[in-house]
């Protein structure tokens, strides 16, 4: 099946800093979504990637989907306490309204105070 | 603003008993789909539902699993006679077909014990 490799796997920074995380596939996808993950919580959306080559932001959030449909990052600005959670990309595939979305590994974000 | 709701949003039950797990989809959205993300790990693809029937299934929804559209608001996620491994959150989502993105409920946590 699809596989989507996400890194790093967690990341520990100061408030402040800038991160950077990605994901990396084996398939072609028509989409890349990010989403973040709260405990407890559902997935929900970020950002989403329609065109290889885009390049998106979202306040201090930008992404980008790949020029071969197969990879994607995240960065976000000026990190804040409530940007800790968990970060998942997610490739989409899409067929005649049927939609399927193969996560990421997730990344887990810390920032210490 | 719109949402998915599941209920309940904890459920514990027993090893081999049948759960049934209610989602109501935002309400002209045409397409359901079940994800289940099993404790630490991704969110993966369960099934996806279209015009009363399933559309895409993973290898993961085998014959303990089924879905229903009981009426016309609700959609249900049915365990036959659950197993330790099914212990996951369960999440529902909807979408209207168009290319825009599913919305994800909050979940339900299944233990089962």
């Amino acid at each position: 099946g699809q596989q989507l490799n996400q890194s790093p796997q967690s990341m520990f920074i100061q408030e402040g800093e800038d991160v950077s995380m990605n994901c990396t596939s084996s398939s072609i996808f028509n989409t890349w979504l990010w989403y973040k993950q709260d405990p407890g919580e559902g997935p929900v959306l970020l950002i989403a990637l329609y065109k290889a080559g885009e390049l998106t932001s979202n306040g201090r959030l930008t992404a980008q989907f790949g020029i071969t449909r197969k990879d994607s990052f995240l960065n976000i600005s000026a990190s804040i306490p409530s940007d800790v959670g968990i970060y998942f990309c997610a490739g989409r595939t899409y067929n005649f309204g049927n939609e399927k979305l193969t996560f990421g590994t997730g990344t887990r974000l810390t920032i210490i105070p | 603003e719109p949402e998915v709701t599941q209920t309940p949003s904890h459920q514990v039950t027993q090893m081999g008993q049948e759960v049934i797990l209610r989602c109501v989809p935002i309400s002209n959205h045409l397409y359901f789909y079940w994800y289940r993300q099993i404790l630490g790990q991704k969110v993966e693809f369960l099934v996806s539902f279209y015009n009363n029937e399933i559309s895409e299934k993973s290898e993961i929804f085998d014959d303990q699993f089924s879905v229903e559209r009981p009426d016309g608001s609700n959609f249900t996620l049915k365990i036959r006679s659950t197993k330790l491994e099914d212990s996951a959150m369960y999440f529902c989502a909807s979408s209207t077909g168009a290319e825009i993105e599913a919305f994800f409920g909050q979940g339900t946590r299944l233990t089962v014990v």
